[in-house]
């Protein structure tokens, strides 16, 4: 079964610095797609970015980047010149491609990373 | 506007009584999930359904049930609720696998749930 691990319950970063959050997950499928999430107080889910694992190529959505590796299935987001607004809880999560065991869509979701930002 | 929406958005209730929370998208999503997220513990899929008439369990399926007779909707149902429900819910939907733009799925607001 896939996992996904965020090893950091919390982060903090100072305003307009960068952060970067770790993700690893475990899978021995070939074909994936994986995501940031971010949750605020409001606690909407918040699609930030996502990597297909056929592209080598980092996905970048303004000042999110990911950093993938696939062959170390590691998945961190960088944010650049952090904001106030982007304190929120943060979770990586992975999707299948294919149909395994009959759930085919679940989201694989991390524990999360809290995100503090100081002004 | 493309929106997941969810009813009621908090609840409180009483060991036993059965409640639904509704879910609705207007994306024309094939593909409708539940998760319920709890503290240290991330998101955890409760069910899902692929498409109309088409139900499946996710990793915690227990003492929830859903019915897809609609393509919009999908509701959750508690037919006797337990204080281990207590959680907040959240609908997702996201378009079939192999029609394009199927990897990515829209969450509702949520649903914060207690249960007495």
């Amino acid at each position: 079964a896939q996992t996904v691990t965020q090893s950091q319950p919390e982060m903090s970063v100072q305003e307009a610095e960068t952060v970067t959050l770790s993700c690893t997950y475990d899978t021995s499928e070939s074909d994936y797609y994986l995501f940031w999430y971010k949750q605020p107080p409001s606690r909407q889910m918040i699609l930030v970015i996502r990597q297909e694992a056929y592209k080598q190529q980092n996905a970048t959505e303004n000042r999110f980047s990911v950093n993938f590796q696939k062959a170390a299935k590691s998945f961190s987001l960088k944010i650049s010149d952090s904001q106030l607004g982007d304190a929120a809880m943060y979770f990586c999560a992975y999707r299948s491609e294919k149909n395994y065991g009959g759930s085919q869509g679940n989201l694989i979701f991390g524990k999360g990373t809290k995100l503090s930002v100081k002004p | 506007e493309a929106q997941v929406t969810q009813n009621p958005r908090y609840l409180i209730t009483v060991t036993g009584k059965k409640l639904t929370v509704t879910c609705s998208q207007n994306m024309n999503h094939e593909y409708m999930s539940w998760y319920r997220q709890d503290p240290g513990l991330g998101l955890r899929q409760i069910y899902y359904s692929m498409n109309v008439e088409v139900t499946d369990k996710g990793d915690v399926p227990e003492g929830y049930k859903v019915s897809r007779k609609e393509k919009r909707n999908f509701p959750l149902i508690l037919e006797s609720p337990s204080p281990n429900q207590t959680s907040l819910y959240f609908c997702a939907s996201s378009p079939a696998f192999g029609t394009g733009g199927q990897e990515t799925q829209y969450f509702g607001p949520g649903t914060r749930l207690l249960v007495l």
